[in-house]
């Protein structure tokens, strides 16, 4: 199976601030990988498509980038909204989709 | 507008079969995938398995011996069986709408899929 691991496990940013999570591959997937957002008691929502394909609806200051092993997701200007946890899923391999362990936003 | 609902028991018995059923409104079954995602109390997010609506299927390997899932186009649902449930088993658990996106790569074009609509969830326990 492929495993992912995202980076760090939760931070801590200001309002405004630039924002960097990072989702490693166990092994080369392409572009193959998704990330979502998670508010507490709700679903998840996607925000990146196909490593970095915006979602409609999304706010431009979501990015992704990556292929192969490596991945980002940039919020570029951190907003009250989007404190939450993040997810990277990678969709290569079937027949196992796997998720990242999530990555914690917090309010500092 | 694409919405999805969970339903189902929300308190399972240790050892029986777990059953949800997603019903879809805003769209037919009759095209995409279909999937169910769960997770545990404070923990992540955990792939079950889909379905395409000729009713072929895709499973977690950690899952396929207890799990099936299963469409009907005429009620534009598909469900979910957890057979054998223990503990372990207790979580949230979502459905969604598998889209696809059709890209270039090496090699000519690649089919991206992701899971652009949620149901809420519904929680399930599993305790006697």
């Amino acid at each position: 199976d492929i495993q992912m691991t995202q980076s760090p496990s939760s931070l801590s940013a200001s309002v405004g601030d630039r924002v960097t999570i990072t989702c490693r591959a166990s092994q080369s997937i392409s572009s193959y990988l998704n990330w979502y957002q998670q508010e507490p008691g709700k679903a998840p929502k996607l925000l990146i498509y196909a490593a970095s394909s915006l979602q409609s609806g999304v706010p431009s200051r979501f990015s992704g980038s990556g292929s192969g092993t490596d991945f980002t997701l940039t919020i570029s200007s951190l907003q009250p909204e989007d404190f939450a946890t993040y997810y990277c899923q990678q969709s290569y391999s079937p027949p196992t989709w796997t998720f990242g362990q999530g990555t914690k936003v917090e309010i500092k | 507008q694409v919405q999805l609902q969970e339903s189902g028991p929300g308190l399972v018995k240790p050892s029986e079969t777990l059953s949800l059923t997603c019903t879809v409104s805003g769209a037919s079954i009759r095209r995409d995938h279909w999937s169910w995602i769960r997770q545990p109390p404070g923990k992540g997010l955990e792939w079950i398995g889909y379905i395409y609506y000729s009713g072929s299927t895709n499973y977690n390997p950690s899952l396929k011996s207890r799990v099936t899932i299963s469409v009907d186009t005429s009620k534009n649902q598909f469900s979910l069986k957890l057979n054998s449930v223990t503990a372990a088993d207790t979580a949230v658990y979502y459905c969604a709408r598998v889209s696809v996106f059709v890209g270039y790569c090496s090699g000519g074009s690649c089919q991206y899929y992701y899971m652009d609509v949620w149901g809420k969830g519904t929680t399930v326990a599993v305790s006697s």
